[in-house]
């Protein structure tokens, strides 16, 4: 059973536009979730996270909006790069949980074109 | 120094084969995880070392085998894989398993594994 779920699979945004990814999850026992970035060839790298005690975080052009009731949060990116074609995870983790663990999305592959 | 380093970054072995996958980070961190990937699908948690002590085995089969030597070090040792064990070998380290702030992970790029 997937524990966090991402969508789209797949997204393609002209320059300059605005990228959105979702994902839900049902444990509310969660209370941390990140989201990473990896480029081909890459290991994934942490972008930004967020606690459910806040609603949005933004960090430069990447924005996280947490809405806690409806178990769901977002990764907007503004002001879309070419740059930024990578495929981004979300996930989340319980700290009070098995150490170690964090749950992955399945993943958006993004294409930013010029 | 804030790097993960994975050796080799590409290995090719036949399935009677014995190879290992190495890594190290100089970040202090307690913690230190294998990930496998396969393409365009999520990192699967594999093993996790918290103070050099094996502390999750996600029920891995034994043709793979973590070893921990130090607080910096973390091997997988390999022998008689399977072709679909062909994938990205991850591995990860966060500073402490039991910190109360977030586990932050920071991942090497990876050691791309082709089993023929």
């Amino acid at each position: 059973q997937q524990q966090v779920k991402q969508s789209p699979q797949s997204l393609i945004v002209q320059k300059g536009g605005i990228s959105i990814i979702n994902c839900a999850y049902e444990n509310t026992a969660f209370d941390y979730f990140p989201w990473y970035q990896q480029f081909p060839g890459k290991g994934p790298a942490l972008l930004i996270a967020i606690r459910p005690d806040v609603s949005e975080k933004k960090e430069g052009r990447f924005t996280i909006s947490f809405n806690k009731s409806a178990k769901q949060f977002s990764l907007h990116i503004m002001d879309s790069q070419p740059g930024d074609s990578a495929t981004y995870f979300c996930a989340a983790s319980d700290r009070g949980s098995t150490l170690g663990r964090l749950y992955f999305g399945r993943g958006t592959q993004l294409t930013v074109w010029p | 120094d804030t790097e993960v380093t994975q050796t080799p970054k590409h290995l090719v072995m036949g399935m009677t084969n014995k190879k290992s996958l190495k890594c190290e980070q100089h970040m202090g961190h307690r913690a230190m995880y294998w990930y496998k990937q396969k393409a365009k699908k999520p990192p699967e948690l594999m093993f996790v070392y918290s103070y050099e002590k094996l502390s999750i085995n996600e029920s891995v089969p034994s043709r793979f085998s973590p070893e921990c030597p130090n607080s910096s070090l973390l091997n997988l040792h390999l022998h008689a894989l399977q072709p679909e064990d062909s994938a990205l070998y991850l591995c990860a380290s966060s500073q402490d398993l039991r910190q109360s702030g977030a586990n932050v992970l920071t991942f090497g790029a990876g050691s791309r594994l082709t089993v023929l």
